[in-house]
């Protein structure tokens, strides 16, 4: 059973358009974070969200951590060719270990 | 600042052989984790050590084994090699243990078993 269940897998949209990614748990997470990865590299951290309902921003990416701490979504305004690769949203259950949810490939067509 | 290194990028081994991967964090990160990335499973936790000491394993067979030594630097073994054990090996380190701060990702070993 997948602890963190990411959607949608896959998603090919064009350059310019928004998309959002979401990341959903029955778990509560004392943190969850969100990473981009390249083929043949390790995953790089975007963002770590702790508190209940905060938002972050970074540049065109908004993160959200719902309100119960369980789910969390990540969107893209004005997507770019640049950021296309493999999101991945991990929760932390504060026992030194992620769990990681299965990511989303994502291709932004020029 | 250099970045987590793991050594070696590949690796190629025999079904039944055993290998050894090494980890060397970020200079005064103390917590190092260790990942296995597959097609079908995703990323999936090994184990964390801090100060060399284990302190988390998760649900891998006893063939999966690892060690921390006092300078931070980790190394995860696999003895008895299976054709499953073919993955993505991902080293991450934090400060004291990722809460708060998330992890930095190494590159990772990607083995291969034949």
């Amino acid at each position: 059973t997948q602890l963190l269940e990411q959607s949608p897998q896959f998603l090919s949209i064009q350059e310019g358009e928004n998309l959002t990614v979401y990341c959903n748990s029955s778990s509560v997470f004392s943190s969850l974070q969100w990473y981009r990865q390249e083929p043949g590299e390790g995953p790089v951290l975007l963002v770590t969200v702790v508190t209940g309902g905060e938002v972050k921003k970074l540049k065109r990416l908004t993160f959200q951590f719902g309100d119960a701490r369980k789910d969390s979504s990540l969107h893209i305004t004005a997507a770019q060719t640049g950021d296309t690769g493999l999101y991945l949203c991990a929760g932390d259950q504060g026992a030194q270990k992620l769990v990681f949810g299965q990511g989303t490939r994502l291709t932004i067509n020029p | 600042k250099a970045g987590v290194t793991q050594t070696p990028r590949y690796l190629i081994k025999t079904r039944g052989q055993q290998v050894t991967l090494s980890c060397s964090p970020i200079s005064g990160h103390r917590s190092v984790s260790w990942y296995q990335q597959t097609p079908g499973q995703g990323l999936q936790f090994l184990f964390e050590y801090f100060s060399e000491t284990q302190r988390n394993k998760g649900n891998f067979p006893g063939r999966f084994s690892g060690r921390q030594f006092s300078n931070s630097r980790s190394e995860m073994n696999v003895s008895t090699l299976e054709l499953g054990d073919s993955a993505l090996y991902l080293c991450a380190s934090s400060v004291t243990g990722g809460r708060n701060y998330g992890y930095t990702f190494g590159s990772g070993t990607r083995l291969t078993v034949v």
